[in-house]
């Protein structure tokens, strides 16, 4: 079975532009969810998707967004983009949001803001 | 606040010794503890995963504990290996939480020759 894919995984953008990341999760699975990892801050929870609705929300400012399709598939947005918002933006998808279903990490979009 | 902090941060061992990596915790009310391994470049990996009622788990050479009282936990790793190198991240869940996890900043493991 294939594990959770991510596009692109490096991406360079200019302060102000918008760009948007994609997440494949494993098929079957139909939670995703986002983080924001950096050296300073770890890993900070971004928001989490299941059947095309959010569930969860992290303490993040309104520039980012997500969304997920029927097929499961996951976009995250992040609009006016600042030089803080260099990092690895990570993706994981589980079965459900149920209590202690495995998380399946992809291997990230590296985002460099210049 | 829900915390989880890690230490050491950073640690250095030669290839086929012991170690030990520290987790405390303050999330509360307490659901399950995981620890991750992360390699450069790539997503974390699930090592083990304990509910409150657990206090050890192991994965091969990988053995975590968990003291729900004093809410700690710590990963033990045996006979090191060079592909042991690596951030290892504890992070903790709410109950009822649905996926609120509390991420620890994790350790920094290199093993050497």
């Amino acid at each position: 079975k294939a594990g959770v894919t991510q596009t692109p995984r490096y991406l360079i953008k200019t302060r102000g532009q918008q760009v948007t990341l994609s997440c494949s999760p494993i098929s079957g699975h139909r939670s995703v969810s986002w983080y924001q990892q950096t050296p300073g801050q770890g890993l900070q929870f971004l928001f989490e998707y299941f059947s095309e609705t959010q569930r969860n929300k992290g303490n993040f400012p309104g520039r980012f967004s997500g969304r997920q399709f029927s097929n499961s598939r996951s976009e995250m947005n992040v609009s006016t983009l600042e030089l803080g918002d260099s990092a690895l933006y990570l993706c994981a998808s589980r079965l459900s949001t149920e209590g202690t279903y495995e998380q399946y990490f992809g291997p990230g979009t590296r985002l460099t803001v210049t | 606040k829900n915390q989880v902090e890690q230490s050491p941060q950073s640690l250095i061992i030669l290839e086929g010794k012991n170690c030990t990596l520290q987790c405390n915790y303050t999330v509360s009310p307490f659901s399950n503890l995981r620890w991750y391994k992360q390699d450069t470049g790539r997503g974390p990996v699930s090592l083990t995963i304990m509910t409150f009622s657990e206090n050890t788990k192991s994965n091969g050479r990988y053995t975590a504990t968990l003291d729900a009282d004093t809410k700690q936990s710590s990963l033990h790793i045996t006979a090191s290996q060079l592909s042991d190198s690596a951030s290892y991240i504890c992070v903790v869940s709410f109950t009822g939480g649905g996926n609120k996890l509390t991420f620890g900043t994790g350790t920094q493991l290199k093993v050497e020759l």
